[in-house]
């Protein structure tokens, strides 16, 4: 267990739908990150979040959105979901001080599929 | 970040040390190198870290040249749950954390018996 909890694990919609899928990180940790994986392909980066400010964006279209909340959980909106969108959504954490730096905690992730 | 290149695929045997190789030429000064692991459906978990020369832990060990242009993960005595994909990361993760930390496609290792 990570410590770092994705809410839902998976969700099931129509294409043109709006989903919001929910990311609570490790006690402690200040920044989140969001990725998206579809099959077969690697990790693409999404967003990144520090303490409520975004730090740093990938890959991420316009449709998606992110925020990190007061409490440090996070949230990620996808709107007007396209076949392609499905796929693993993974939300992580870390902490800025940590002993390991670049080590990443993730989550169970969000499986997606837009029919 | 640096960019790293690893090999898509490699098979090995039960039993066999793996040794996966990724090249970052271009690796700076402050970067570090990073490795991942994961399984199907599951997020990543990370595996090692390392600066220079070697580091072992109880999975692994990572082994950096002098030049660090280059890395090894080395599994020894590798079993059937070490089928998984392996993400090699460089990067200046030490000042403001791991900003923006991208994953290549990494190397899908399979091991059979």
């Amino acid at each position: 267990d990570s410590g770092v909890t994705q809410t839902p694990k998976h969700l099931i919609t129509a294409t043109g739908q709006r989903v919001t899928l929910r990311c609570s990180p490790r006690s402690g940790d200040l920044s989140v990150y969001w990725y998206q994986q579809s099959l077969d392909q690697g990790l693409q980066f999404l967003i990144q979040y520090y303490n409520g400010e975004e730090r740093a964006k990938g890959n991420i279209l316009e449709r998606f959105s992110a925020q990190q909340f007061p409490d440090l959980h996070s949230e990620l909106n996808l709107s007007s979901l396209e076949l392609g969108d499905s796929a693993l959504y993974f939300c992580a954490s870390s902490v800025k001080a940590s002993g390991r730096p670049g080590e990443l905690f993730f989550g169970e992730g969000s499986r997606l599929t837009v029919l | 970040l640096a960019k790293t290149t690893q090999p898509i695929s490699m098979d090995s045997y039960e039993g066999q040390e793996v040794n996966i190789t990724c090249s970052h030429n271009n690796i700076a000064t402050n970067d570090y190198i990073t490795w991942y692991q994961q399984f199907p459906s599951q997020g990543p978990r990370f595996i090692i870290q390392g600066y220079k020369t070697k580091v072992t832990n109880e999975v692994a060990s990572l082994f950096i040249p002098a030049d660090r242009k280059s890395s090894t993960l080395s599994l020894p005595r590798v079993s059937l749950s070490d089928t998984a994909v392996y993400y090699c990361l460089v990067g200046d993760f030490g000042g403001g954390g791991a900003d923006g930390l991208t994953f290549g496609k990494g190397t899908h290792l399979i091991i059979q018996p």
